[in-house]
């Protein structure tokens, strides 16, 4: 069976250092691959998502980054923390192709002091 | 981002008491998700409805995908202390544009009182 993890679980950064959250997928081969934030309140926000190795798409404007380097694994970045950053950050995945279920990881509490 | 208007924002219940929500969109998707979410844990499935005025049950929930693909329910029955949590609506595309996003509701807060 698929399973998502993503870490670490908590964080807590002070402003202008960098950030690296990870998350890898098992169990399935060349996933979408997607990063949420979800901010105080609750909506999740959609950051980056990607369809292939190397192949990223950015929503909005940030201070973030994201990676793909290997099939099954997807990186959010930051050379900079800013405190807007603070937030929920989750790591979700779906079947290749057009419209598959998305689901999503546990998710990473970012703090930026 | 673009969101989804769910409804209500908050429901305070009494346990066994029935649940119901609703997401509208001005936009057409192609399938509708609902998710549940407690504190500090991602968003977990619940029911996926992937076809215009599908019903689909999933225990005590139940989940219809609007005639006009543009809103869907959702209920749930008999309601249980673990109900409590965020529920969430999303709506997605399948097209070579969207790639699969999902646009989210803004959640409603269920809290069961026993």
């Amino acid at each position: 069976s698929q399973t998502i993890h993503q870490w670490p679980a908590t964080l807590v950064q002070p402003v202008g250092s960098p950030l690296s959250l990870e998350c890898t997928v098992e169990g399935t081969s060349n996933p979408n691959l997607y990063w949420y934030r979800q901010a105080a309140g609750r909506g999740l926000q959609l950051l980056f998502y990607s369809v292939g190795i190397g192949q990223i798409s950015s929503e909005v404007p940030q201070n973030l980054s994201a990676s793909r380097p290997q099939d099954r694994q997807f990186i959010l970045s930051s050379k900079k923390l800013l405190l807007s950053d603070s937030g929920f950050y989750l790591c979700a995945w779906a079947g290749a192709g057009l419209g598959n279920t998305i689901y999503f990881g546990e998710g990473s509490w970012l703090t930026v002091v | 981002g673009q969101q989804l208007n769910q409804s209500p924002q908050s429901m305070f219940i009494q346990e066994g008491e029935d649940v119901s929500m609703n997401c509208t969109s001005s936009s057409i998707f192609n399938t509708w998700l609902w998710y549940k979410q407690d504190p500090g844990e991602g968003p977990v499935l619940l029911i996926a409805l992937y076809k215009a005025g599908e019903l689909t049950s999933n225990g005590r929930l139940t989940a219809q995908f609007g005639i006009t693909r543009k809103d869907s329910f959702l209920n749930i029955s008999a309601s249980i202390p673990s109900d409590v949590g965020i529920y969430f609506c999303a709506g997605q595309l399948r097209t070579t544009d969207s790639w699969g996003k999902l646009q989210f509701g803004a959640g409603t807060q269920v809290v069961v009182t026993p």
